[in-house]
């Protein structure tokens, strides 16, 4: 059964830190991966995808892929109140033609 | 402009009745998706469709039976609704293989 396995939380960080977000991977024919943030009563949204190993930043989030190692993680630099969410991650499985995600992760954001 | 729109938002109703959900995407997607949320906050897909044919289809009861009219429009009809239905479906479409756009969620309640 591939899997994708995150710390459901909660994660708690002050206001203006960096929230550090991780997740494995059990499929290493997996090549892209995604972090979607979920609201409470809302829908997923994508906010960062990663397809190569290294880092790959957009604003105040960094998306890392670590092939080798079957690992994702997110940073959110200067975290808000207003980041203070579900933070799914998410591998494509190839062969099954399907996006397996992880549980989520909340994250708390204390002003 | 909505890109995934599903209704209805919110279906209350019987043990025992037969419902529908209805989803549309405007974003030229070939693929969508059902997914159900339970109330753990676990994402977990159920179909999917390329092109009107169901290429996915998870260990679901055979009273959920989805219907694909055309690329833009996936629909869920579910028959004989027990308890343990009630929980959030969403609609997805995306570019294959990549990331997924979401509906704002039907939630379910069988009473």
């Amino acid at each position: 059964q591939k899997e994708v396995e995150q710390n459901s939380g909660p994660l708690s960080v002050p206001e203006g830190a960096i929230a550090s977000l991780n997740c494995t991977y059990s499929d290493r024919g997996s090549q892209s991966f995604f972090w979607y943030r979920q609201y409470s009563g809302k829908s997923p949204e994508l906010i960062m995808s990663i397809y190569s190993n290294g880092d790959k930043e957009d604003g105040r989030f960094t998306a890392q892929l670590n092939k080798a190692s079957q690992y994702v993680s997110l940073l959110i630099r200067d975290s808000q109140p207003s980041d203070s969410a579900t933070y799914l991650c998410a591998a494509y499985d190839t062969g099954g033609f399907k996006t397996i995600f992880g549980a989520g992760t909340r994250l708390f954001v204390k002003a | 402009d909505t890109a995934v729109s599903q209704t209805p938002k919110y279906l209350v109703t019987q043990m025992g009745n037969d419902k529908s959900i209805k989803c549309e995407q405007n974003l030229g997607h070939d693929t969508m998706y059902w997914y159900k949320q339970d109330s753990k906050k676990f994402l977990k897909i159920m179909f999917s469709y390329n092109n009107k044919e169901l290429i996915i289809n998870e260990t679901v009861p055979n009273r959920f039976s989805p219907k694909s009219p055309d690329k833009a429009h996936l629909n869920l009809h579910i028959n004989s609704l027990e308890l343990g239905d009630s929980a959030v479906y969403f609609c997805a479409s995306s570019p294959q293989g990549s990331e997924q756009y979401f509906g704002p969620g039907t939630r379910l309640t069988v009473t």
